[in-house]
């Protein structure tokens, strides 16, 4: 049971590159998010889906394109990178249920992406 | 979503209880309070949640005030792997916001 794997751990783009994370969860989870940690903050939302073929904006979507194909996996997509997406992303999955209950999220180890 | 306010940060000696404040008073109903830590560059881990009652498992403490307004996370033992960024997160499903957390340091 490997939970929640991000791939690439460590990636180098130049400024308008494009490149995509991937998100895989072996846990059956509805639920799946995107992160992005910039030195000394807090994580910060991008995008999220509640279930396979969906897909909704969070804090700061901007420059950024998300697709949940299959329900295991939740890729980012970078289009053209900006020095501005240098930062540690992280991928989530929780369960969904009928109230709030018992959805503790799981979380990938994090892919640190560095736009020169 | 209701917003949280945690102090920037935190220090505690080691084998003392830590105790983490956290403010939610614009909470409503059916939100949870939720704790997650980050240790070092690690992804966050769950610690603990709860509605309206006080809950504990093997991590800590959840202490929720009557009003639901405040909450406390209670590590009885603090010891130095407990050294992280904690945070607090009110949260009706499915999104899950994070706010700047507290750094907790623990000493020797």
């Amino acid at each position: 049971n490997a939970g929640v794997t991000q791939t690439p751990k460590f990636r180098v783009l130049k400024t308008g590159q494009s490149m995509t994370l991937l998100c895989a969860q072996d846990m059956n989870h509805e639920y799946m998010y995107w992160y992005r940690q910039d030195p000394g903050m807090g994580l910060r939302l991008i995008h999220y889906s509640v279930g396979e073929g969906t897909t909704a904006k969070g804090e700061v979507p901007d420059g950024y394109n998300v697709s949940r194909l299959k329900k295991q996996n939740f890729l980012l997509g970078l289009e053209s990178a900006a020095p501005s997406q240098t930062s540690v992303y992280f991928c989530a999955s929780s369960y969904h249920t009928g109230g709030a209950g018992n959805t503790e999220a799981f979380f990938g180890q994090g892919t640190r992406l560095t736009v020169v | 979503d209701a917003k949280t306010t945690q102090p920037t940060s935190m220090d505690c000696a080691e084998g003392r209880a830590a105790n983490l404040p956290c403010n939610h008073s614009t909470i409503s109903g059916n939100e949870y309070v939720y704790w997650y830590r980050q240790i070092h560059s690690q992804g966050p881990q769950y610690i603990i949640h709860g509605l309206k009652n006080n809950e504990t498992n093997e991590m800590a403490s959840l202490i929720i005030t009557e009003d639901r307004k405040s909450s406390t996370l209670i590590l009885p033992h603090a010891t130095l792997r407990d050294t992280a960024v904690y945070y607090c997160i009110v949260r009706v499903m499915p999104d899950m916001r994070f706010g700047a957390g507290t750094r907790l340091t623990v000493k020797p």
